[in-house]
């Protein structure tokens, strides 16, 4: 049983440019939450995604989108990329959202802006 | 505010020995719960241990353990006869009862276990 996969897994683009991440969840899983980590630092949440559409969202601009696909995987987009941007970009999935859901992550996508 | 605060960047522990890294958080949630997570250097966060603030109990699994102290606030993960493969960065994590299922983590600690 494949568990959550991240593609791709690592990154270089160019400050102003635009970049799409993708996730395919655990085997089961219905919801998808994105985290943006930098170095050094803890994760932090951008957004989640259940039935096709954001269910939640954390304190990140606009230039950060994302989207689900009707088998639950998931891209993360981001537009206009800044330096700061540059992080680790990690994907969970669980199957539901109660408080004791045990979140699963990929390995991640290092994404470093230039 | 900080929601999660783990005051130890970086702590070292002789292979075999235990060793206890700290947590505080800050809720005024009644229901929450508490995770601790592993991140190697290849960047997957790996579940250890959750705690529920109802679990009368303190949680255990296998060498992990946690320490909640509910009045203190606080869910320090105990690790056991400590391994090389322990070895990692490791975050507390929280997440609240109206917060959608989103976690939320400390800056995490750095452990690193001396053979």
């Amino acid at each position: 049983d494949a568990g959550v996969t991240q593609s791709p897994t690592h990154l270089i683009k160019t400050r102003g440019q635009q970049v799409t991440l993708r996730c395919s969840p655990k085997s089961g899983h219905d919801t998808v939450s994105w985290y943006q980590q930098a170095l050094g630092q803890g994760p932090q949440f951008i957004f989640q995604y259940y039935e096709e559409e954001e269910r939640q969202r954390g304190n990140f601009p606009d230039r950060f989108s994302g989207h689900q696909f009707p088998n639950y995987s998931s891209e993360l987009n981001v537009n206009a990329l800044l330096l700061g941007d540059s992080a680790l970009y990690l994907c969970a999935s669980s199957l539901g959202d109660g408080l004791r859901t045990e979140a699963f992550f990929g390995q991640g996508t290092r994404l470093t802006v230039v | 505010a900080q929601k999660i605060t783990q005051t130890q960047p970086g702590m070292f522990v002789q292979e075999k020995e235990a060793v206890t890294l700290d947590c505080t958080y800050d809720t005024s949630d009644q229901s929450y719960g508490l995770f601790w997570y592993k991140q190697p250097s290849s960047g997957e966060m790996i579940f250890l241990i959750y705690q529920g603030s109802y679990d009368e109990q303190n949680a255990t699994e296998g060498r992990y353990s946690l320490n909640f102290q509910k009045a203190r606030k606080s869910a320090n993960l105990v690790i056991s006869a400590s391994q090389l493969g322990d070895s990692a960065m490791y975050f507390c994590a929280m997440r609240e009862a109206p917060g959608g299922g989103k976690l939320i983590f400390g800056q995490g600690t750095e452990l690193s276990v001396k053979p």
